[in-house]
């Protein structure tokens, strides 16, 4: 069945330090991925997505390319802020399928000033 | 853009009562809704994928009888907690598809606790 598998957490960086958090995923048909935020007592916020190989989504300063031949979907950000603290998680959807978004486990990421 | 509203935001209710939890498209209309369960900084789990106008299908090891889902709009999707117990506490998240674009968007998030 469909998976997603992300880096464990938490990240703790320092203001301005670059981020990535890693994402890998297994399905049977061509899904499209998805990395979610979500801050404290908050519920989920679309951050980026890609809905084919080779796309690359950003936004915020955050950027993810959708690699098939890795099956991967990395989150990377140049230089982060105090603000960008929060829970992110990796998804994948497949689309045509009508099914719903499977999440990986989350990683907290910590930025300290 | 889109929203997906959930209400109540938070909820306490005694053992043995029922609490019920609406999700609302405000703006698209969703002929597919999920509900998801998350625990205390873990991820969420789907419970079950709702389709307007039939029964939900529910993911292994979810009691249908106590997680009651009804979709009887393109627009509202409810879930009502039966019976709730203590270890039911938890943050209840809902999402919509919408019909013309391969976008899921979230409601806010409600927190039960059953005391």
């Amino acid at each position: 069945g469909n998976s997603v598998t992300q880096m464990e957490g938490p990240v703790t960086l320092s203001e301005e330090a670059f981020l990535t958090i890693n994402c890998t995923y297994t399905a049977t048909g061509y899904p499209s991925l998805f990395w979610y935020v979500q801050y404290p007592g908050e519920g989920l916020q679309l951050l980026l997505k890609a809905t084919k190989a080779d796309d690359k989504g950003s936004n915020k300063g955050f950027e993810a390319t959708y690699r098939k031949e890795t099956t991967s979907f990395h989150l990377e950000k140049g230089s982060v802020q105090v603000s960008d603290s929060a829970v992110y998680f990796c998804a994948l959807s497949e689309y045509q399928a009508g099914t719903a978004l499977i999440f990986g486990k989350g990683t907290t990421l910590s930025v300290s000033s | 853009g889109a929203v997906v509203s959930q209400h109540p935001s938070w909820v306490i209710c005694k053992s043995g009562t029922s609490v019920k939890i609406e999700c609302r498209s405000l703006d698209f209309q969703a002929t597919t809704m999920f509900w998801y369960r998350q625990f205390p900084k873990q991820s969420l789990m789907l419970m079950a994928t709702s389709n307007e106008g039939s029964k939900a299908t529910y993911e292994q090891g979810v009691e249908k009888d106590k997680f009651l889902i009804n979709h009887a709009s393109l627009t509202l999707s409810t879930l009502t907690v039966t019976s709730a117990h203590p270890e039911d506490s938890s943050f209840y998240i809902c999402s919509a598809r919408d019909t013309s674009g391969n976008t899921i968007y979230f409601g806010e998030g409600s927190w039960l606790t059953v005391v």
